[in-house]
């Protein structure tokens, strides 16, 4: 059974753009969350979707958003790229929301 | 306040012996879940293992098993038999019940032990 894929896996970016990532789900999951890992801040919530519908957001600027597919396939999106917004991104898909499994992460660089 | 600590910043082991390491959790919720993730330098969060707060039994997955002390509010990781490929970073999670079902079950972490094992 193929895991969580997280595309790309290595990102560079300048300052004010806009970067799109993608997460594909253990097949069968229809919950998709995102994670954002940096070493001053740890692992932090940034969002779930279930069934296509945001369930709940965490503290994180307007700049993040992110969406599912019908297909339960997400994609998370940062707008107005900061050099803060540096950190390795994680994705995890679970059956019901319950137990997560996670991808490899999309470590993105702000230049 | 912290909802989950993870005291040792490091730990070492030798190669073939069992290593423990810590995690305490702070929650009001009756209903909980706990975690454990194993972090390799590739990124990838591995699931470990998980323990249910209702669940009467400690957990166990193979060499990993999850000593569940509800009453002191922690929830150790214990490897046995340490291997070389056990070297990684290590995080404690919990998922607390949420306030709705439209909820998200999300993951609150702790800071992470890094866990060296020696040859």
């Amino acid at each position: 059974k193929a895991g969580v894929t997280q595309t790309p896996r290595y990102l560079i970016k300048t300052r004010g753009q806009q970067v799109t990532l993608s997460c594909s789900p253990i097949s069968g999951h229809r919950s998709v969350s995102w994670y954002q890992q940096t070493p001053g801040q740890g692992l932090q919530f940034l969002f779930e979707y279930f069934s296509e519908t945001q369930r709940n957001k965490g503290n994180f600027p307007g700049r993040f958003s992110g969406r599912q597919f019908s297909n339960s396939r997400s994609e998370m999106n940062v707008s107005t790229l900061e050099l803060g917004d540096s950190a390795l991104y994680l994705c995890a898909s679970s059956r019901t929301g319950e137990k997560l499994f996670f991808g490899s992460g999309t470590q993105l660089s702000v230049l | 306040a912290q909802k989950i600590t993870q005291t040792q910043p490091g730990m070492f082991v030798q190669e073939k012996e069992a290593v423990t390491l810590d995690c305490t959790y702070d929650t009001s919720d009756q209903s909980y879940g706990l975690f454990w993730y194993k972090q390799p330098s590739s990124g990838e969060m591995i699931f470990l293992i998980y323990q249910g707060s209702y669940d009467e039994q400690n957990a166990t997955e193979g060499r990993y098993s999850l000593n569940f002390q509800k009453a002191r509010k922690s929830a150790n990781l214990v490897i046995s038999a340490s291997q070389l490929g056990d070297s990684a970073m290590y995080f404690c999670a919990m998922r607390e019940t949420p306030l709705s079902s439209g909820s998200a079950r999300q993951l609150t972490f702790g800071s992470g032990t890094q866990l060296t094992v020696l040859p």
